[in-house]
């Protein structure tokens, strides 16, 4: 199962842009990259998913160069409520099986 | 459509007492993973299971144990409770083992 690093924390302001990169050496060829974002005490809310180069929903960008050795989440303008653990998991997607492996982390912290 | 559902919420228990988790997946989807978080080892795999069969298995004793009925529900079951056991335990869905979609989460202290 391919491993993923994260930094363990970052702090960030309102308004501002914030980038979360993933380090996943060991990915493999039919590996995706998810990401999760959790408030306490609650389960893991999808943000986005990609295989390879840009994908964009309403929510987050997520940045994956040619490699895919790395990943970068991108959150725009961000407020008080992203303030959240976010995660990034590499695995199997449409329908290998579910064996996601989740890291430590980011913990995020958004302040006025 | 609505999300997944886990019952009970909350659940106290005293050591040595076995408990059963319950998870209604979201409609349509077949495979239902189940995850223990903790402050010291966070989100760890349990299993999952696709229609009505275990189809992978994470690193947790053989107290852990669960099933899949042919509605796609699963259920939980932890025996012998241990003091370690109290965690948040997290019941996640998706079609065909992709994009996993998780549930409020259960609860679990051990007494």
């Amino acid at each position: 199962l391919a491993k993923t690093t994260q930094p363990i924390s970052m702090d960030s302001y309102e308004g501002q842009e914030v980038n979360i990169t993933c380090s996943h050496n060991n990915i493999a060829t039919n590996d995706y990259i998810t990401w999760y974002q959790q408030f306490p005490s609650q389960g893991p809310r999808f943000i986005i998913q990609g295989y390879k180069t840009k994908v964009t929903n309403e929510v987050a960008s997520l940045f994956i160069p040619a490699d895919r050795k790395s990943s970068t989440l991108s959150l725009p303008r961000v407020s008080l409520s992203d303030t959240a653990v976010y995660y990034c998991l590499v695995g199997k997607g449409g329908g290998g099986g579910n064996k996601l492996t989740f890291g430590t982390g980011t913990q995020l912290k958004v302040e006025l | 459509k609505a999300g997944v559902t886990q019952t009970p919420r909350y659940l106290i228990k005293t050591r040595g007492q076995q408990v059963t988790l319950s998870c209604s997946p979201i409609s349509g989807h077949r495979s239902v993973s189940w995850y223990q978080q903790t402050p010291g080892q966070g989100l760890q795999f349990l299993f999952e299971y696709f229609s009505e069969t275990q189809r992978n298995k994470g690193n947790f004793p053989g107290r852990f144990s669960g099933r899949q009925f042919s509605n796609s529900r699963s259920e939980m079951n932890v025996s012998t409770l241990e003091l370690g056991d109290s965690a948040l335990y997290l019941c996640a869905s998706s079609y065909r083992g992709d994009t996993q979609y998780f549930g409020p989460g259960t609860r679990l202290t051990v007494l």
